[in-house]
C-alpha cells in the first residue's frame, strides 16, 4: 500500500514556465486536496476535490489549476509560475467522513527563479 | 485574526518532562479536529483526532473545550523523539482543513 505518491520531490523552474505536480493515491479515498507551505504560515489550502469529476477553491488558488478526472489522480498544474509560488507542496487524501484526518504525500519543493 | 492560532514556540524540555500546547479556533461551527505532528522537511502525520468528551493515546491526551474554542495536547514523560512541530488542525467546513502554524518542541538530554 503505497498510500499518497507525489512526484517529482525537487523541481526548478524558471519564471513563466508551467508544469504539473503529480499526486496518486491508492487508499479510495474520496477527497484529495492539495497545499501549501511557507515559513511561519502553516499550510494553505489551494483546491480540493471531493470525487471524480468535482473540484473547488480553497484559501489561495490564484495560479493554479486542477482536475480530477479519475478517484487516484489529482494534479496540480502551474500555468505560468513566479517567484512567488516557491513553496513546499503537499498533497493529501481522506475518506469521505469528516472524523477521519488527511494522509499526506511527501512533498514537492519547488523553487521558481 | 488567524483561524488557527497556536503558539509558535519552541518548548525546550528536558527528558521525562510534561508539555502541553495549547490552540484556540475561532469558527465555531467547526466539527472534527485533530493534532498532527510534522518531523524538519517531512509531511505532517496525524497524531490523533480530538474528541468532545477528551481522548487519550499512550503518553499523548487531547482535549476540546468548545465553548471557550480551545484544544489542548498534553504529553507526558517526553522523549528524544518528540521533538518535532505540533500543529492543530480544524475542520473548517466542507472539507476545508485549517492549519495552525505549529509550536515547535524540543526535548533534550
Amino acid at each position: 500500500n503505497a498510500g499518497v505518491t507525489q512526484t517529482p520531490k525537487f523541481q526548478v523552474l524558471k519564471t513563466g514556465q508551467s508544469m504539473t505536480l503529480q499526486c496518486a493515491q491508492d487508499m479510495n479515498h474520496e477527497y484529495m486536496s492539495w497545499y501549501r507551505q511557507d515559513p511561519g504560515m502553516g499550510l494553505r489550502l489551494i483546491h480540493y476535490s471531493v470525487g471524480a469529476g468535482i473540484t473547488d477553491q480553497g484559501e489561495v488558488p490564484n495560479g493554479y489549476n486542477v482536475s480530477r478526472s479519475t478517484t487516484e489522480d489529482f494534479p496540480l498544474r502551474l500555468l505560468s509560475a513566479a517567484p512567488s509560488q516557491t513553496s513546499v507542496y503537499f498533497c493529501a487524501s481522506r475518506l469521505r467522513s469528516r472524523n477521519y484526518g488527511y494522509t499526506f504525500g511527501s512533498g514537492t519543493r519547488l523553487t521558481v527563479v | 485574526r488567524k483561524e488557527v492560532e497556536q503558539d509558535p514556540g519552541p518548548f525546550n524540555v528536558p527528558e521525562g518532562a510534561t508539555v502541553a500546547f495549547n490552540c484556540t479556533y475561532s469558527n465555531s461551527a467547526s466539527q472534527s479536529f485533530f493534532w498532527y505532528r510534522q518531523d524538519c522537511r517531512k509531511e505532517p502525520k496525524l497524531l490523533m483526532s480530538v474528541y468532545s468528551s477528551g481522548n487519550e493515546d499512550g503518553r499523548f491526551t487531547a482535549q476540546l473545550n468548545r465553548a471557550s474554542q480551545y484544544i489542548s495536547l498534553l504529553i507526558r514523560d517526553s522523549k528524544l523523539s518528540d521533538s518535532a512541530t505540533y500543529l492543530c488542525v480544524v475542520n473548517g467546513g466542507y472539507n476545508k482543513l485549517i492549519f495552525g502554524a505549529g509550536t515547535r518542541l524540543a526535548v533534550h538530554p
